[in-house]
C-alpha cells in the first residue's frame, strides 16, 4: 500500500523567506511525527501529533517553526523567516497510534536548502 | 530526556553476526527502545522495537537488560546490503514525547 509521502522532495529558498513542508501519512495512522536531519548529523525530534493535537511543542527549535495537522491526516510544517541553519532534511513519520507498541513509518523527507 | 550514545562506526564481514549497543542511562519508565536502519538519501526504516528482555523478528533481535540502561541490536549473518547507519530511538510511545535518537552507528560490511 501507499507509504508516507512528503512534498516537495527538494526546496531551495532564500534566507528570510517562509517555507511550508507537507506530510501525507499512511491512511488510518493517527500518530504523526516530524524530525529533521542536518547534513552529516543525526536525527532530531521536532513534534508529535495524536490526531490533530500536538501535546508537546517544546521540540520545535524556535518560534519560527510551527506545525499543524487537519482532519487527522495531512500535516504541514511551516518555517518562517528561514535561516541558513534551517537547512536540513525534514522527515515525517506516521504510526497506527497503538498504545502497546508502535512502529513509525518514515517518508522520504524534504531536503531544505536555505541560501 | 534520555541521553543516548552509540559507537560511531563498526566494521564486519559478510556472514558474521553484528551486535550494536546503545546506552540510555536515564531512560524513563514509559520509554520504549526502537532501532532504525538508514541508507544514504533515504528515510529511516524500522527494524525492531522493545521494552524489556528480548524481542526477535525475521531480521533482528533486540536484547534489553533488566535495568534497561542499554540495548543491543543483533543482526545475524550480515550481508553487504546491510551496510547502513543504525539508529536507536528512545521515547514515550504512549504519549508520543521525549523522543531522542542516538548519534547513529555506521556499519560497514566487507566481503
Amino acid at each position: 500500500g501507499a507509504g508516507v509521502s512528503q512534498s516537495p522532495s527538494n526546496k531551495v529558498t532564500e534566507k528570510g523567506k517562509d517555507v511550508e513542508l507537507r506530510c501525507d501519512p499512511i491512511s488510518g495512522h493517527t500518530a504523526l511525527y516530524w524530525y529533521r536531519q542536518s547534513l552529516g548529523q543525526g536525527l532530531e525530534f521536532l513534534i508529535y501529533f495524536q490526531g490533530n493535537s500536538a501535546p508537546d511543542k517544546s521540540g520545535l527549535p524556535s518560534d519560527r517553526f510551527s506545525a499543524e495537522r487537519t482532519g487527522g491526516s495531512v500535516s504541514t510544517l511551516t518555517i518562517q523567516r528561514t535561516q541558513q541553519e534551517d537547512s536540513a532534511v525534514y522527515l515525517c513519520a506516521s504510526s497506527p497510534g497503538h498504545f502497546n507498541t508502535d512502529t513509525q513509518y518514515f517518508g522520504p523527507g524534504t531536503r531544505l536548502t536555505v541560501l | 530526556l534520555a541521553k543516548t550514545t552509540q559507537p560511531i562506526s563498526m566494521d564486519s564481514y559478510e556472514g558474521q553476526e553484528v551486535n550494536i549497543t546503545c546506552s540510555h542511562n536515564n531512560i524513563a519508565t514509559n520509554d520504549y527502545i526502537t532501532w532504525y536502519q538508514q541508507f544514504p538519501s533515504q528515510g529511516p526504516r524500522f527494524i525492531i522495537q522493545g521494552y524489556k528482555t528480548k524481542v526477535t523478528n525475521e531480521v533482528a533481535s533486540l536484547f534489553i537488560p533488566a535495568d534497561r540502561k542499554s540495548s543491543t541490536l543483533s543482526l545475524p549473518r550480515v550481508s553487504l546490503s546491510d551496510t547502513a547507519v543504525y539508529y536507536c530511538l528512545v521515547g514515550d510511545v504512549f504519549y508520543g514525547q521525549n523522543f531522542v535518537f542516538g548519534p547513529g552507528t555506521r556499519l560497514s560490511v566487507l566481503p
